[in-house]
């Protein structure tokens, strides 16, 4: 799996958009971007996932950049419940037969702030 | 609701005194595994089973066992617990043979070993 790095942390202001960056520079073409986050000692959970267009669902947008080397999770109106880690994981997307092992790095604090 | 189930959610126990944690998930995932998470180690993936009666070995095993007789349930069982297994556990499934891979996780199950 392709290494990736996110800023330690960032701070968002309520309401307003809260945008977190990943950079995957050896990120091989038949890698997937996925962004999971964790609460404070919850379950990890997931948020988004894309190849090379950009994608939205009802949590978050992700933006890929053209390379694919770099991404960004953008979540629209952050709200206080978003204060968490925001993991970006590159890998190839399983298929049957393989460990469907996530490996987790350090992630970005998002803190947002009332 | 679909979700993955952990019991127990908090267990402090003696050394040598053998438990079991339970895991169990509604929506019918062939793939079940088991992360521990420790303060600046990430999260680390214990065990993993495609499917019923098919485990195997993730990156930290030792000291755990595993056992996969129902699809829906995959207890982690350690037989003779250290200080050293005191950690926060989770419980992931996943359906195979799709490329969407959102894993589902548990709420956490914090182990404290004396």
């Amino acid at each position: 799996d392709a290494k990736t790095t996110q800023p330690p942390s960032m701070d968002c202001a309520e309401g307003r958009a809260a945008n977190l960056p990943c950079n995957h520079s050896t990120i091989s073409g038949n890698e997937y971007v996925y962004w999971y986050r964790q609460i404070h000692s919850q379950g990890p959970q997931y948020i988004i996932h894309g190849l090379k267009n950009n994608e939205t669902n009802e949590m978050a947008s992700l933006i890929i950049t053209e390379d694919r080397k770099s991404s960004t999770l953008i979540l629209p109106h952050a709200t206080l419940r978003d204060t968490a880690v925001y993991y970006c994981i590159v890998r190839v997307a399983s298929s049957g037969g393989s460990n469907y092992k996530l490996t987790f790095g350090k992630g970005t604090l998002l803190t947002v702030n009332p | 609701e679909a979700q993955v189930t952990q019991n127990p959610r908090y267990l402090i126990t003696v050394t040598g005194k053998k438990l079991t944690v339970t895991c169990s998930q509604n929506m019918n995932h062939e793939y079940m595994s088991w992360y521990r998470q420790d303060p600046g180690l990430g999260l680390r993936q214990i065990y993993y089973s495609m499917n019923v009666e098919v485990t195997d070995k993730g990156d930290v095993p030792e000291g755990y066992k595993v056992s996969r007789k129902e699809k829906r349930n995959f207890p982690l069982i350690l037989e003779s617990p250290s200080p050293n297994q005191t950690s926060l556990y989770f419980c992931a499934s996943s359906q195979t043979g799709t490329r969407s891979d959102t894993q589902y996780f548990g709420p956490g199950t914090r182990l404290t070993v004396l």
